[in-house]
């Protein structure tokens, strides 16, 4: 069975860091692209990070670039999300995603539960 | 920016039809997704490459593209499919990644 678990939410002051972990775990981790998806209290979902399998690829929105780096460690089947220069827009629930990529399709097929970011003095 | 838009709501009664429809300029060339949210619960995929349904999916899912429109139908609704369904594509360069806005359907 395919579990994603996330962790390393919490309240974080304007301007700070958050790292968040996602621990996965019932298929070959190696082998996946992974995602970062983000919903913002009341309203909908949001893309934030990409990784390719061995790490080589990374694709961020717009609004995160330069402040967010998303990463992996294949060893111990998990997946990161360095958050810096924090601001209140970026409180959200964050979910872990495995990516589906072929020729002409590309989408997410299992989340995570989410763990919230609050961003507030 | 890439936008799909989708109704903010749509009503239903138990055991009829319901359409969810999502409108996006690249829809002709780039495949739609589905999600269902039920509240406080993580989004799961209920349609994938326009109208494919993942195991575990009732059949009562179903999905289709026309044009620069997606359709989701829930083909007698059950009290248990009220929920926030969302649509996901990108733009057809394949560069931005966007969920619609989500729809919220009432089973009343």
């Amino acid at each position: 069975e395919v579990q994603l678990v996330e962790s390393g939410g919490g309240l974080v002051q304007p301007g700070g860091s958050l790292r968040l972990s996602c621990a996965a775990s019932g298929f070959t981790f190696s082998n996946y692209w992974m995602s970062w998806v983000r919903q913002a209290p009341g309203k909908g979902l949001e893309w934030v990070a990409n990784i390719k399998q061995d790490g080589s690829e990374k694709y961020y929105v717009d609004s995160v670039k330069g402040r967010f780096t998303i990463s992996r460690d294949n060893t111990k089947n998990s997946l990161y999300l360095q958050m810096n220069s924090l601001r209140a827009e970026d409180t959200a629930v964050y979910y872990c995603a495995r990516r589906i990529r072929t020729d002409s399709s590309t989408y997410f097929d299992y989340w995570g539960q989410g763990t919230l970011v609050t961003v507030s003095s | 920016s890439y936008e799909l838009t989708q109704p903010p709501s749509v009503p239903v009664s138990p055991g009829q039809t319901a359409r969810i429809t999502c409108s996006g300029d690249a829809l002709p060339k780039k495949y739609a997704y589905w999600y269902q949210q039920k509240s406080g619960q993580a989004p799961v995929l209920v349609i994938y490459e326009d109208s494919k349904r993942p195991s575990g999916i009732p059949e009562r899912f179903s999905g289709s593209s026309s044009g620069t429109m997606a359709t989701l139908t829930i083909s007698g609704a059950q009290v248990e499919d009220e929920a926030d369904y969302y649509c996901y594509s990108t733009d057809s360069s394949g560069n931005q990644r966007v969920f619609g806005g989500g729809t919220k359907l009432t089973v009343l």
